[in-house]
């Protein structure tokens, strides 16, 4: 079983829908989530972090986190074309953060 | 804030040479710092974690007389990849954690490395 596991993708959303991306991990030890945006070639930008169960809302941005079920997810409402990346959850125990593989999401015009 | 950059940003070197890539934080101060190595289609891989002042921790299968990570100062790491070969070409990325921010870790922007 993978650490951190993500669903590869793509996920592909019209413009202005909402998109939902899904992580579960398997450390129960784990204490901070975070969610970050990589386009091609560049490198991740950390865009949302979520410490305790519940919503926490940036923007267009909306993180939940259930730490029974092991899961966090990141939606993103009113999707952009600017918004098409790989989206990696990253998973932090200790100081040492585990990354999943990553979901391509791709928004369509 | 929380800006960290990374030099060079693209580096082509010859078999066997040596490369040196810098990391920064430039408005924080970075008890630890992080190096990542991501290979095409894949995701990051943790290589090292450098604390300032004392040596850094490799992950297994890093082979630490090849990736030599200094980390002199709170603001700067540096990685020396020595003796070169065409199979460490990939994309080397830094991070480092800021205390004050719950340990968040902000990217430098990548240095690919091509070894011909």
């Amino acid at each position: 079983q993978k650490e951190v596991e993500q669903n590869s993708g793509p996920l592909s959303v019209p413009e202005g829908a909402i998109a939902s991306l899904n992580c579960t991990y398997s450390d129960r030890g784990s204490q901070s989530f975070f969610w970050y945006r990589q386009y091609s070639g560049k490198s991740p930008e950390l865009i949302m972090s979520i410490y305790s169960n519940g919503d926490k809302e940036d923007g267009r941005f909306t993180a939940q986190l259930n730490k029974a079920s092991q899961y966090v997810s990141l939606l993103i409402r009113d999707s952009q074309p600017s918004d098409s990346a790989t989206y990696l959850c990253a998973v932090l125990r200790g100081n040492k953060l585990t990354f999943g593989t990553g979901t391509q999401l791709k928004v369509e015009l | 804030g929380a800006v960290v950059s990374q030099h060079p940003s693209r580096v082509i070197c010859k078999s066997g040479t040596s490369v040196k890539i810098e990391c920064r934080s430039l408005d924080f101060q970075a008890t630890t710092m992080f190096w990542y190595r991501q290979f095409p289609k894949q995701s990051l891989m943790l290589m090292a974690t450098s604390n300032e002042g004392s040596k850094a921790t490799y992950e297994q299968g890093v082979e630490k007389d090849k990736f030599l990570i200094n980390h002199a100062s709170l603001t700067l790491s540096t990685l020396t990849v020595t003796s070169a070969h065409p199979e460490d070409s990939s994309f080397y990325i830094c991070s480092a954690a800021d205390g004050t921010r719950n340990y968040e870790q902000y990217f430098g922007p990548g240095t690919r490395l091509t070894v011909t």
